[in-house]
C-alpha cells in the first residue's frame, strides 16, 4: 500500500532556530500534499496545500514566511518552521494525494497520512 | 463553508459492546465524508469514506457508517468493540473531490473497558 514517511519524527530545538520537516511519498508520486498541525488533544488544522512545482497555498491565518513549504519533486515536500518559538511546538502531519489501491481499493483519489513530526521548541 | 461536528469528545464502551461515534455535517454542496483513526503519536488511517455511492459505507476493522442526508449525519458504528479499537477518531469532510482539502472534526477519544 501507499506509504508516506515523515522525518524527523521527533525534534527539539532552541527558540530562534529553524527546523525542516520532510514528507516523502515512498512508492507513489504525489503532485499534491497537505500540511496539518495538531495541538495536544485537539483536531488537525490544515495549514497549507503543497503543489509540486508551484507555490504552496496557505490557509487563512497561517504565516507563509513563518512556515515555508517547498514541493520540489513529486515525492518530497518540506515544511520549514523559521525562527521557531515555543508556541510553534506542535505535532505536524503531512498527507499525500494518490489513487486508492489500498484496503478500500476504490480507485478514487485518497489521502495517505504520514506518522507525524513532533516539534518541541525550548 | 463546510464543517463537521463530533458529539462527545470521549466515549467509553465495554469490550464486545456496540460502538457509536456521532458526526453531523454542514455543507452547501454534496459532501464527501470520511472517518479516520489516530493511534497515539501516529498519523491518521482512513477507516471509510462516503463518496455519494451507497449510503451505508463499510470500512476496515469492522467499522461502518451511514450517510443520512435528512439528519445531516454520518455516524460511525461497530457491532462489537475490541480492545485494539481504543484510539482517537476523526470525522472529516471535503468538497469537489474525494481528496481535496479535508476539514476535520474535533475528534472523539474511544476507550474500551475490559
Amino acid at each position: 500500500g501507499a506509504v508516506v514517511s515523515q522525518h524527523p519524527s521527533w525534534v527539539i530545538c532552541k527558540s530562534g532556530t529553524s527546523v525542516k520537516i520532510e514528507c516523502r511519498s515512498l512508492d507513489f508520486q504525489a503532485t499534491t500534499m497537505f500540511w496539518y498541525r495538531q495541538f495536544p488533544k485537539q483536531s488537525l488544522m490544515l495549514m497549507a496545500t503543497s503543489n509540486e512545482g508551484s507555490k504552496a497555498t496557505y490557509e487563512q491565518g497561517v504565516e507563509k514566511d513563518k512556515f515555508l513549504i517547498n514541493h520540489a519533486s513529486l515525492t518530497l515536500s518540506t515544511l520549514t518552521v523559521t525562527s521557531a518559538h515555543p508556541e510553534d511546538s506542535s505535532f505536524y502531519i503531512c498527507s499525500a494525494r494518490h489513487r486508492d489501491r489500498g484496503r478500500l481499493n476504490s480507485g478514487a483519489n485518497v489521502l495517505t497520512f504520514g506518522a507525524g513530526s513532533r516539534l518541541t521548541v525550548l | 463553508a463546510q464543517s463537521v461536528t463530533q458529539l462527545g469528545s470521549h466515549v467509553s464502551v465495554s469490550e464486545g459492546a456496540l460502538v457509536l461515534l456521532r458526526c453531523n455535517y454542514s455543507s452547501s454542496v454534496p459532501p464527501y465524508l470520511f472517518w479516520y483513526v489516530q493511534y497515539p503519536n501516529q498519523g491518521l488511517q482512513l477507516l471509510l469514506k462516503y463518496t455519494s455511492a451507497a449510503t451505508l459505507v463499510k470500512g476496515i476493522n469492522g467499522f461502518e457508517a451511514e450517510f443520512k442526508k435528512s439528519e445531516t449525519s454520518f455516524h460511525l458504528t461497530k457491532p462489537s468493540a475490541h480492545m485494539s479499537d481504543a484510539a482517537e477518531y476523526f470525522c472529516a469532510i471535503s468538497r469537489y473531490s474525494s481528496a481535496s482539502k479535508i476539514i476535520f472534526g474535533s475528534g472523539t477519544r474511544l476507550s474500551i473497558r475490559p
